[in-house]
C-alpha cells in the first residue's frame, strides 16, 4: 500500500542533543513537507521540498535542518538550537507543490527532558 | 486578523443532526480550500477541498464555499459518533503557501 512512514512515533531527547525524524513515501510524490503542530496552535510548515536536493524553508525553520537526497526520503533534523522542540511532527507529501491535497504521515511525538 | 480563522468549539450536536463547521480567510486572492479531519492523536487527513464558489458534496460532507464573503464551511449530515474529530480549515493563500486554521473540535453525542 502507498503512504509515508514516519519513524519513530514517540521520541525523548535530552536537552542538547540533536534528533532526527525519519520519513519515507512510496507515492512517488515531488513535494513534501515538515509540520510542527503544538496544542491550540495550527500546522506550522518548518520546511519543504519540490524536488530532489532542493528545500526551502517554511515559517519556523531555525533550529532544524532537512536533507532531500533521495525523492523517497526528506529526513527532518531537530537540533540543539531549537528552544522548544516538544511538539508533534508531521510529514506530508503532494503530488505537487501548488496544491493543498497533502497526505500525512502517523506523525512523531517528540519529548525533551 | 489571523489569515484563517475557526471556532475552536467544542461544537456539541446529537447524533443525527447536521454539523455546521465554518472558517474565514483573509487573503482575497485565495483560489483553493480544504477540509481536513484530526482525531486525537492521529494525523490529519483530507476530507473535502473545493476550488470554485458554490457547494461541493461527497457523502454526508457538504463544503461551501464564498469567496466575496471570504468563507468556507463544511456541513456533516447524519452527524455519527464516529464524526468525533477536530476539522481543520487550510487554505492556499497564495501559490506555493497553505496555511492551516486552529482546528474546530466536534463532538458528536450518542
Amino acid at each position: 500500500d502507498g503512504g509515508i512512514t514516519q519513524s519513530p512515533k514517540y521520541l525523548f531527547r535530552k536537552e542538547g542533543q540533536n534528533v532526527t525524524l525519519s520519513c519515507e513515501q512510496n507515492l512517488n510524490h515531488d513535494a513534501m513537507y515538515w509540520y510542527r503542530q503544538d496544542p491550540g496552535q495550527g500546522l506550522r510548515l518548518i520546511y519543504y521540498s519540490q524536488i530532489v536536493n532542493d528545500f526551502q524553508k517554511g515559517d519556523i525553520a531555525e533550529g532544524y535542518s532537512v536533507s532531500r537526497e533521495k525523492k523517497e526520503s526528506f529526513p527532518l533534523t531537530v537540533t540543539s538550537a531549537q528552544k522548544n522542540p516538544t511538539a508533534f511532527y508531521l510529514c506530508a507529501s503532494s503530488a505537487d507543490r501548488n496544491t493543498g491535497e497533502l497526505f500525512f504521515g502517523e506523525g512523531s511525538r517528540l519529548t525533551v527532558l | 486578523q489571523k489569515e484563517v480563522e475557526q471556532n475552536s468549539g467544542p461544537l456539541s450536536v446529537p447524533e443525527g443532526a447536521i454539523a455546521s463547521l465554518n472558517c474565514t480567510y483573509s487573503d482575497r486572492v485565495s483560489q483553493s480550500f480544504f477540509w481536513y479531519r484530526q482525531y486525537s492523536g492521529k494525523s490529519p487527513e483530507l476530507i473535502m477541498s473545493i476550488y470554485s464558489n458554490g457547494d461541493k458534496e461527497d457523502g454526508r460532507f457538504t463544503a461551501q464555499l464564498n469567496k466575496a464573503s471570504q468563507y468556507v464551511s463544511l456541513l456533516i449530515r447524519d452527524s455519527q459518533p464516529s464524526d468525533s474529530a477536530t476539522y481543520l480549515c487550510a487554505v492556499n493563500i497564495q501559490t506555493n503557501k497553505l496555511i492551516f486554521g486552529t482546528g474546530t473540535l466536534l463532538a458528536v453525542q450518542p
